[in-house]
């Protein structure tokens, strides 16, 4: 266990609809990444977050957003879902000033129909 | 594009045997390369890392072995379980964001 927390697990949206993931970090860490993985693939970096401001962005368009809390948790949101957006989102929390160990979550398995 | 490049693709190797996984990157920007082991329905778990400064670490039956100058590292896996049967990623961080290769499945026969 990683400490790091996703929710919901699994959830079945409709393409066009809006969708909320949610992320709780490990204790003592301040920053946050978001990665998605599609089904067979490695994780891509969608962004991160550290002290509640976006620090750096992959290569995914602006609806893809993102919020993270003075807790340090987080959140993902997609808006205008698409078909292609179907994959496990991943949750990362890692301490900001090193490249560090970076301690994932479960994911969540977003399903678009 | 992918900015680490991991082969094979896949793996079968006989109980006891060794696993071995290779990736490649181009960015001189990465200091910090991690190895991350993932289950079906799990996200992915950290194995193993090194930093560029060290040539190899080993860490009970998993050893990563780096060369900076060929910008590769691999990962090797000594007396292989069924336990160990898992997809392999390694990735890469700048600025801690990390780039993943495309993974290796591995297939542990008893």
């Amino acid at each position: 266990e990683t400490g790091v927390t996703q929710s919901p697990t699994h959830l079945i949206k409709t393409r066009g609809q809006q969708v909320t993931l949610r992320c709780s970090s490990q204790s003592g860490h301040n920053t946050v990444s978001w990665y998605q993985q599609a089904l067979g693939q490695g994780p891509q970096f969608i962004f991160q977050y550290y002290r509640e401001e976006e620090n750096g962005r992959g290569n995914f368009p602006p609806r893809f957003s993102g919020l993270q809390f003075p807790n340090y948790s987080s959140e993902l949101n997609v808006n205008a879902l698409e078909l292609d957006d179907s994959a496990l989102y991943l949750c990362a929390s890692s301490p900001f000033f090193a490249n560090t160990e970076a301690f994932f979550g479960q994911g969540t398995r977003l399903t678009v129909v | 594009q992918q900015q680490v490049k991991q082969s094979p693709q896949s793996l079968i190797v006989q109980k006891g045997g060794i696993s071995i996984i290779n990736c490649a990157y181009e960015n001189t920007a990465f200091d910090y390369f991690p190895w991350y082991q993932q289950f079906p329905g799990k996200g992915p778990a950290l194995l193993i890392a090194i930093r560029p400064d060290v040539s190899e670490k080993k860490e009970g039956r998993f050893t990563i072995s780096f060369n900076k100058s060929a910008k590769q590292f691999s990962l090797h896996i000594m007396d292989s379980q069924p336990g160990d049967s898992a997809t392999y990623f390694c990735a890469a961080s700048a600025y801690n964001k990390l780039s993943f290769g495309a993974g290796t499945t591995v297939t542990v026969r008893a």
